[in-house]
């Protein structure tokens, strides 16, 4: 199975200042015939289904405000809240969609300082 | 209005069984692969297994931890997709999700359904 592992595992950061959540798989997730890296970015706020946020390691989903963005391939990825609003206050998971079982990273909790 | 309805959660005794649905609306179920997850309670989330579209045989796929206990099907006639679960565990308590995937991403979910297995 692909391991992802997510770090911090918590984040408190002041409204207005940068978010960075970082997620590394144990294995590469790029698709060669598509060159795309199979990983998308959840935020889930308390009591909600996951919200899917980034695809395809940055591709951001329609909707989503565009403070949001991913980067990364491979192994390595990063997510990025360039300015947090309060309303961003939630866990967020990254996920492996490249190879069955589909596994998540374990969460990194993220919180107003 | 597309969207998912998961439905069927309830406490169970271990070793008991529970039949879960996810009603799909908006779109066929059968175009596209359908998904469950769980998340156990103040846990992070797990994949629990996937039915493909009709287009794909509808090959069923299952996370590890469930495989042989858990199945997934689909009833075309009535644009559900079940998760049946047998010999249920007290680590199997948790809000069940069920998600639509296009394009190696799951963008549609439901809101979920609480499983509690307990004695």
């Amino acid at each position: 199975d692909i391991v992802m592992t997510q770090s911090p595992d918590s984040l408190a950061v002041s409204l207005g200042e940068r978010a960075t959540i970082n997620c590394k798989s144990s294995q590469s997730v790029v698709h060669y015939s598509h060159n795309e890296s199979y990983l998308n970015w959840f935020q889930q706020k308390a009591g909600h289904p996951p919200k899917l946020l980034i695809y395809w390691a940055s591709t951001r989903e329609s909707g989503v405000p565009d403070r949001f963005s991913g980067s990364g391939s491979g192994t390595d990825f990063t997510l990025t809240i360039s300015s947090l609003q309060s309303e961003d206050v939630a866990v967020y998971y990254c996920q492996q969609h490249y190879r069955i079982p589909i596994t998540f990273g374990q969460g990194t909790r993220l919180e107003i300082k | 209005e597309v969207q998912l309805v998961e439905s069927g959660g309830g406490l169970v005794q271990p070793g008991g069984s529970l039949r879960l649905s996810c009603a799909v609306s908006g779109f066929n179920a059968n175009g596209y692969y359908i998904h469950w997850v769980r998340q156990a309670p103040g846990k992070g989330l797990e994949w629990v297994g996937r039915i493909s579209d009709k287009g794909h045989s509808d090959t069923k796929e299952y996370a590890a931890s469930v495989k042989d206990r858990f199945t997934v099907s689909r009833d075309d006639s009535k644009n559900l997709v079940f998760l049946q679960m047998n010999s249920l565990k007290t680590e199997d308590t948790g809000v069940y999700f069920c998600s639509r995937e296009l394009s190696w991403r799951c963008g549609l979910w439901g809101r979920g359904t609480l499983v509690t297995v307990s004695s």
